[in-house]
């Protein structure tokens, strides 16, 4: 079964910095495409970025609103996925789920860790 | 960027009816990169369709997906209980993704 979590969410202050973290199992995590979207409250999801797999390159890509703040990473020995968000703003309060990327639709999504972003 | 508008925004149905989603880009999007969610209150969103047509596994045959270029449609052929959600169409292209924003089912 495939089992993706979600850590590392919290409160944190207009210009702060967060590292969160997804532990992947149930699946080959070292050749999946991993993603992160993100959901604010009463609004629909946002796609936030990808890291794709080490043997496709493992480069990533960002949504406009993040980029240059935020960053992707992945470890293929501990099967996790990184989200490192800085300068965070309070547009980017959030729930950030982690999603297994398949042939470009988000096929597994974890339950999700609420960032809110307040002074 | 390439911009979903979904609607209705709220379709309010009873049991047993046939719900109608319509799902609308900004440029045409290939079928193979287009997908639909449903998401219930305080769950994630749940994979149901993709390359427009295809059924995501687990999902039932009354769900089915049509459409091409700039027009997409989901079905409900007999809405049962459980499918009274929020569904959201996604696509991808341009090495990124966007979703719509929703259209919301609820009982009549």
């Amino acid at each position: 079964e495939v089992q993706l979590v979600e850590s590392g969410g919290g409160l944190v202050k207009p210009g702060g910095s967060l590292r969160l973290s997804c532990a992947a199992s149930g699946f080959t995590f070292s050749n999946a495409w991993m993603s992160w979207v993100r959901q604010a409250p009463g609004k629909g999801p946002e796609w936030v970025g990808r890291i794709k797999s080490k043997t496709d390159g493992g480069t990533t890509d960002y949504a406009a609103p993040v980029k240059g703040r935020f960053t992707m990473s992945r470890d293929d020995s501990k099967n996790t996925v990184y989200l490192q968000m800085n300068s965070l703003k309070t547009e980017d309060t959030a729930v950030y789920y982690c999603t297994a990327v398949s042939g470009f639709r988000f096929q597994h999504w974890g339950q999700g860790t609420l960032v809110t972003v307040s002074s | 960027e390439i911009v979903l508008t979904q609607s209705p925004g709220t379709l309010s149905l009873s049991p047993g009816e046939r719900a109608t989603l319509s799902c609308r880009a900004s440029q045409s999007v290939s079928s193979t990169f287009l997908a639909w969610y449903q998401q219930k209150p305080g769950q994630p969103p749940r994979l149901l369709m993709y390359g427009a047509s295809s059924r995501a596994t687990g999902i039932p045959d009354r769900f089915s997906g049509s459409g091409s270029g700039t027009d997409f449609t989901l079905t409900i052929s007999r809405l049962e209980p459980e499918d009274f959600a929020v569904y959201y169409c996604q696509q991808y292209g341009s090495s990124s993704f966007t979703f719509g924003p929703g259209t919301k089912v609820d009982i009549k």
